[in-house]
């Protein structure tokens, strides 16, 4: 059973577009949302997280909208840069027996200059 | 720095011969994880440590061995048993397992198959 639905797999950009990348869960116990930004032959790490207390955080240029309804959150980058262009998992967590974070396939993202 | 740190980069294994992966981490945390990522695949989880002496297997643990004699290490063997090891293993740490918190991951280690 999937529990994490990511997507899309790949995505191309222009520089200053917004890519959005989605992440759909069905587990209710979850109440961790974090994305995670890896780049070529490189460790994950922590890009922004959000709890279901809010619906959207924003961080610099990056975006989390999340919707509880719909058990879906996702990644919104503004002003795209080059720089962004990497590898983009979600990893939702939560209490009692999904402490464990369960992986998204990844997006991997490109931006063209 | 407070980080984690994984040896070597990069290994090389021969026919039958097991290797051993270095993960060590000076943040004080309690929890510790090894994953396995493939090309095109997300993280797959292979053992996580909750404490020392304590560890659970995760989703692909066959082929592999873990140990956690301190808190800040947790190497992983890859035995011969694993018939396709060639992979990019993750050494990633939390505070603990309390749920709904950040994982800190190593450089990463590249294994290869001579």
């Amino acid at each position: 059973q999937q529990q994490v639905k990511q997507s899309p797999q790949s995505l191309i950009v222009q520089k200053g577009g917004i890519p959005i990348i989605n992440c759909a869960y069905e587990n209710t116990a979850f109440d961790y949302f974090p994305w995670y930004q890896q780049f070529p032959g490189k460790g994950p790490a922590l890009l922004i997280a959000i709890r279901p207390d809010v619906s959207e955080k924003k961080e610099g240029r990056f975006t989390i909208s999340f919707n509880k309804s719909a058990k879906q959150f996702s990644l919104h980058i503004m002003d795209s840069q080059p720089g962004d262009s990497a590898t983009y998992f979600c990893a939702p967590s939560g209490r009692g027996g999904s402490y464990i974070p369960t992986f998204g396939r990844g997006t991997s993202l490109i931006v063209h200059p | 720095d407070g980080g984690i740190t994984q040896s070597p980069k990069y290994l090389f294994r021969k026919e039958g011969q097991n290797v051993t992966l270095s993960c060590e981490q000076n943040l004080n945390h309690d929890a510790m994880y090894w994953y396995r990522q493939d090309p095109g695949q997300g993280l797959r989880l292979i053992y996580y440590s909750q404490i020392v002496n304590d560890f659970q297997k995760g989703d692909i643990a066959e082929g592999y061995s873990v140990s956690r004699e301190k808190k800040e290490s947790f190497p992983l063997t890859v035995t011969s048993a694993q018939k396709n090891p060639t992979a990019f293993y993750l050494c990633a740490s939390s505070q603990g397992l309390a749920g709904g918190e950040t994982q800190y991951f190593g450089p990463g280690t590249r294994l290869l198959v001579l």
